[in-house]
């Protein structure tokens, strides 16, 4: 497609429960990202993942935190158990090795947990 | 730690004024200097970017300013515009690993 599709645009589920969020990067883009974003807050960092190359998992919070990339395609960001601390946009990007001008962001999934 | 540290937090300013802010980084690994564009509801978009080499870079009404010794830029926007009210992000890229300031919240009053 031509820009970075995430999906669902919101979510609403209960505490305790398991969620999905799917990101589908930019045809081509060999790298992608995961950030959280809290209510008037920054982008706090997630995960990275290049190519093949084992990702970048230092921003994930904690355990209950994973994502799963096949190659160059569509990313999944799993969390576990919710807690209402979970809320936030979840912002997926993805950029090609050619230049970094074309990082680019998908417009985020917003995840409410109550 | 936060690597990119970025003021003010939100501004307001009048249509046509000035809006200016300001980024400071410490690792000098960084060689990619973007500004991003935040609409509610919407991810950020690029909006400029300048590479360390060059103290100034221009687009239109948006002007990055770069100090390398200083380890600082700034986004100005000339002439403001109700339409740029909006949450801009500085960053700063090392190969791929980018590291995002705090954002500012930008509200230009017609």
């Amino acid at each position: 497609g031509a820009g970075v599709s995430q999906s669902p645009s919101n979510k609403v589920t209960e505490k305790g429960k398991d969620v999905e969020l799917r990101c589908d990067p930019i045809s081509g883009h060999t790298a992608l990202y995961w950030y959280r974003q809290r209510l008037g807050q920054g982008l706090e960092f997630l995960i990275y993942f290049q190519g093949n190359s084992a990702p970048d998992k230092s921003g994930l919070p904690s355990d209950r935190f994973s994502a799963e990339r096949t190659g160059e395609s569509v990313s999944t960001l799993t969390i576990q158990r919710t807690q209402q601390e979970d809320s936030a946009v979840y912002l997926c990007a993805s950029s090609s090795h050619r230049g970094r001008d074309g990082y680019t962001f998908g417009s985020g999934t917003r995840l409410t947990v109550v | 730690q936060q690597q990119v540290k970025q003021s003010p937090q939100s501004l307001i300013v009048q249509k046509g004024g000035i809006s200016i802010i300001n980024c400071a980084y410490e690792n000098t690994a960084f060689d990619y200097f973007p500004w991003y564009q935040q609409f509610p509801g919407k991810g950020p978009a690029l909006l400029i970017a300048i590479r360390p080499d060059v103290s100034e870079k221009k687009e239109g009404r948006f002007t990055i300013s770069f100090n390398k010794s200083a380890k600082q830029f700034s986004l100005h926007i000339m002439d403001s515009q109700p339409g740029d009210s909006a949450t801009y992000f500085c960053a700063a890229a090392t190969g791929n690993q980018f590291y995002f300031g705090t954002g500012t919240s930008l509200t230009v009053i017609p």
